[in-house]
């Protein structure tokens, strides 16, 4: 079965200092990869999509980047934090292409 | 900008009845999803409903899609505490990107 792995579940970091969130994903191949912010009380904000390795697309110009070294591995950096990047961050996968679900990673909550 | 807009923004229900939710969007999708969020955690994927589809069900949930009007209902039946939680309504309408709402917050009272 497919399983999602994010990490950490919580992190306090000081403004710019910089930020490393990692996703993995398990038992399949070639997924969907997404990261998402949601700030409180809102819904979730598409931050990054990759259909594949090397292949990412930003959503929002912002103080973040993403990057996808292997086929089931998703990271999320800053090199600056900044207090606004302060969220609950989110990886999830789907299959490729539409009509799939999401399958979301237990999120990453950062304070700055 | 938020394509799905739920309502209502809150909703509070004894145990036992049922829940409606509603979706409104405004592009054309090819299909419309609905999650839940418990308190912290990840979304949980609840079901999927295409575009050429009018109802679907999955147990307790009924979902309902009207595209002449843009709009989605999710009905849960018999609710249990346990179905307190956030529930947020996404629309696919590019490439598999979801595009997700503001959310709707249920509390079931026991």
């Amino acid at each position: 079965s497919q399983t999602i792995h994010q990490w950490p579940a919580t992190l306090v970091q000081p403004v710019g200092s910089p930020l490393s969130l990692e996703c993995t994903v398990e038992g399949t191949s070639n997924p969907n990869l997404y990261w998402y912010r949601q700030a409180a009380g809102r819904g979730l904000q598409l931050l990054f999509y990759s259909i594949g390795i090397d292949q990412i697309s930003s959503e929002v110009p912002q103080n973040l980047s993403a990057s996808r070294p292997q086929d089931r591995q998703f990271i999320l950096s800053s090199k600056k934090l900044l207090l606004s990047d302060s969220g609950f961050y989110l990886c999830a996968w789907s299959g490729f292409g539409t009509g799939y679900g999401y399958t979301f990673g237990s999120g990453t909550r950062l304070t700055v | 900008s938020q394509q799905g807009e739920e309502d209502p923004q809150a909703l509070s229900i004894q145990e036992g009845e049922n829940a409606t939710m509603n979706c409104s969007y405004k592009t054309s999708i090819n299909n419309l999803q609905w999650y839940r969020q418990n308190s912290g955690r990840g979304l949980v994927h609840l079901i999927l409903i295409r575009s050429n589809e009018r109802e679907k069900h999955s147990g307790r949930l009924r979902v309902t899609l009207d595209t002449s009007k843009k709009s989605s209902s999710l009905l849960i039946t018999a609710s249990r505490a346990a179905d307190t939680a956030s529930y947020f309504c996404a629309t696919d309408g590019d490439a598999g990107k979801l595009t997700f709402g503001k959310g709707i917050t249920l509390s079931v009272r026991p």
